[in-house]
């Protein structure tokens, strides 16, 4: 599976969007742009994911650029309930299952 | 629906002891993984289970981590003996079997276990 890069870290306002950027230059047509988060002392909770087009859901937005190198994350509204370590994962579907490879991550600090 | 469970929530044993972490994945999901995940780390696959048969074992250390996950639900994960490096938080996931349109099915994380090796 494709590697990304994200920044390590970001802070953000609170009730502002924040826009959580991560390149994926070396993603196959095949692969999918999946992000999750994790809160401290929980597991990984999924966020969206998408191939091709933008998506949205009731967390957040999923840009994906047209050349698919690059997308973001936009959290509409940020609460402080959103501070959370973000990743980005790229992967490819699988018959055997969705295994999932994480890596560093951006830690977002959502500020009053 | 409820969550993926995970127990015990915390342990803290000494090196060359052994040690079980137990999960019960959401109700219907065939595929159960078990993530290992260090401080400051994103978390690290050990082993993925499709019903009751292993799909990836790769990163297994099997010299002293076993996994089983018996009737194709429940699962525990086993150290023995354990070294001061196992100290992590061992997540467990489950995800919709893969086809059709549980194809691309999220994973579910548990809360995971806390494990201090002294």
């Amino acid at each position: 599976d494709a590697k990304t890069t994200q920044p390590p870290s970001m802070d953000c306002a609170e009730g502002r969007a924040a826009n959580l950027p991560c390149n994926h230059s070396t993603i196959s047509g095949n692969e999918y742009v999946y992000w999750y988060r994790q809160i401290h002392s929980q597991g990984p909770q999924y966020i969206i994911h998408g191939l091709k087009n933008n998506e949205t859901n009731e967390m957040a937005s999923l840009i994906i650029t047209e050349d698919r190198k690059s997308s973001t994350l936009i959290l509409p509204h940020a609460t402080l309930r959103d501070t959370a370590v973000y990743y980005c994962i790229v992967r490819v579907e699988r018959a055997a299952g969705n295994k999932l490879t994480f890596g560093g991550g951006t830690r977002v600090l959502v500020k009053p | 629906e409820a969550g993926v469970a995970q127990s015990p929530r915390y342990k803290i044993i000494e090196k060359r002891q052994s040690v079980a972490f137990w999960c019960n994945p959401i109700s219907g999901h065939a595929t159960l993984y078990w993530y290992q995940q260090i401080l400051g780390q994103g978390p690290k696959l050990l082993i993925q289970f499709q019903n009751n048969g292993v799909v990836d074992d790769s990163q297994l250390p099997k010299d002293r981590f076993s996994a089983e996950r018996l009737k194709g639900v429940d699962s525990t994960l086993k150290i023995q003996p354990a070294k001061l490096e196992d100290s992590a938080v061992y997540l467990c996931a489950s995800s919709l079997r893969a086809g059709g349109s549980s194809y691309n099915s999220p994973l579910h994380f548990g809360n995971g276990t806390r494990l201090t090796v002294t």
